[in-house]
């Protein structure tokens, strides 16, 4: 079964320019989350999707950030215009309902970006 | 915030058995103990989790106290590959649920 896949791996942008991550999850897969993680710290959840449907994004800076999920598939997350303090690793995870192992969230490689 | 308390940093050598530690003294009765570990440049990764018994799958072992409030996640035999940051968890099963992470444990296996 093929994992999460996220691109770009990593990116390199100056402050107030626009840049955008794209994340497929595993097939099957209905709910996609998207966590942001600080250099020293664990992820944070940015936003989560079910199928197509947002269900959180209220730790989501709204006023630079949006992400999309338009056919309940793949996804991607843009921030416009980027900040210094935006320079993370974007996690992408997906979860299958149900109960079971199988069944937990599995993760993407992730896409590191700086601003300078 | 994370409602666990882990060690910042441990060492193991390799071949031995790494004992990481967690405290979840506020844990409540339907929350499980979930330990994910993340690599270097990957994403987090599952490792295992348990409700009250000891639990057993073929990269770990959980050790939970009969009060709940502390764990033990034990690799058996560490190897360099097990370098990584750990982090200890506690949510609801099977719930589609964001993961609360702190800032976990990195543990460095020595060779």
């Amino acid at each position: 079964e093929a994992g999460v896949a996220q691109s770009p791996r990593y990116k390199i942008i100056e402050k107030r320019q626009s840049v955008a991550f794209w994340c497929n999850p595993i097939s099957g897969h209905a709910t996609l989350y998207w966590y942001q993680q600080i250099l020293g710290q664990g992820p944070k959840l940015l936003i989560q999707f079910q199928n197509n449907g947002v269900v959180d994004d209220s730790q989501l800076p709204k006023d630079r950030f949006s992400a999309e999920r338009l056919k309940g598939v793949d996804s991607t997350l843009k921030i416009q215009p980027a900040k210094l303090e935006d320079s993370a690793v974007y996690l992408c995870a997906s979860r299958r309902k149900g109960i079971g192992v199988d069944n937990e969230q599995f993760f993407g490689p992730g896409t590191r970006l700086t601003v300078l | 915030d994370a409602k666990t308390t882990q060690p910042p940093s441990m060492d193991c050598a390799e071949g031995r058995a790494a004992n990481l530690p967690c405290n979840h003294s506020t844990i409540s009765g339907n929350e499980y103990v979930y330990w994910y570990r993340q690599i270097h440049s990957q994403g987090p990764q599952y490792i295992i989790h348990g409700l009250k018994n000891n639990e057993t799958n073929e990269m770990a072992s959980l050790i939970i106290t009969e009060d709940r409030k502390s764990s033990t996640l034990i690799l058996p035999h560490a190897t360099l590959r097990d370098t990584a940051v750990y982090y200890c968890i506690v949510r609801v099963a099977n719930r589609d649920d964001k993961i609360i992470f702190g800032k976990g444990t990195r543990l460095h296996i020595l060779p």
